[in-house]
């Protein structure tokens, strides 16, 4: 069965440094999200992209993050500077048309030190 | 806005024994409601929802909207069941963005 990946499954950067979180969803998917959970808290929405551009995006998803979807089949989310307060789970999840559920990925753990 | 309430953080049930796992939504408009399980370090993975009205691995769930719940039901808890279980609510139409509810850990006890 087809599965969204995500790459790295851990990493630890400094503050104010820049991170990219990868993943690459189902192939034939045509929706793909990023969501956050801080340790001990909900899982949150950041941002949806379809068609190449943002559909929609949360108060969290200030300036300093951006998507892209760079060759077709790989969806990033970059943080720019990184805070201590970025530290969480990232889950991308993608899904298909019409009634289809979201499919997440394992997540990559973020530590900002 | 929407939201999702999850009272209990952590609910502890017999093996054999039914489960319930609340869940209450805040709404505006049609909303579609889902539960997610993850089991130890695994990823969230869709359990139920319910306009499929499915029953998976012994589960269901039941909209009210008149109460705004949806809580997830099992009449016979089994040892497997130990997971995180999330409630979670998208709009109907739009881009099914998820909103979660905080989560129940859920133990059974052998």
């Amino acid at each position: 069965e087809p599965e969204v990946t995500q790459t790295p499954s851990h990493q630890v950067t400094q503050m104010g440094q820049e991170v990219i979180l990868r993943c690459v969803p189902i192939s034939n998917h045509l929706y793909f999200y990023w969501y956050r959970q801080i340790l001990g808290q909900k899982v949150e929405f950041l941002v949806s992209f379809y068609n190449n551009e943002i559909s929609e995006k949360s108060e969290i998803f200030d300036d300093q993050f951006s998507v892209e979807r760079p060759d077709g089949s790989n969806f990033t989310l970059k943080i720019r500077s990184t805070k201590l307060e970025d530290s969480a789970m990232y889950f991308c999840a993608s899904r298909g048309t019409g009634w289809e559920t979201q499919y997440f990925g394992p997540g990559t753990r973020l530590l900002v030190l | 806005a929407q939201r999702v309430t999850q009272p209990e953080k952590l609910l502890s049930v017999f093996k054999g024994a039914p489960v319930e796992l609340k869940c209450n939504y805040s709404y505006s408009g049609s909303p579609e409601l889902f539960w997610y399980v993850q089991y130890s370090r695994q990823r969230l993975q869709l359990l139920l929802r319910h306009i499929s009205r499915e029953s998976i691995k012994g589960f269901t769930a039941d909209l009210n909207k008149g109460e705004t719940s949806f809580h997830l039901k099992k009449p016979f808890a089994q040892e497997e069941d130990s997971a995180m279980y999330y409630c979670a609510l998208s709009a109907r139409f739009g881009n099914e963005k998820l909103t979660f509810g905080t989560g129940t850990r859920l133990t059974i006890i052998p």
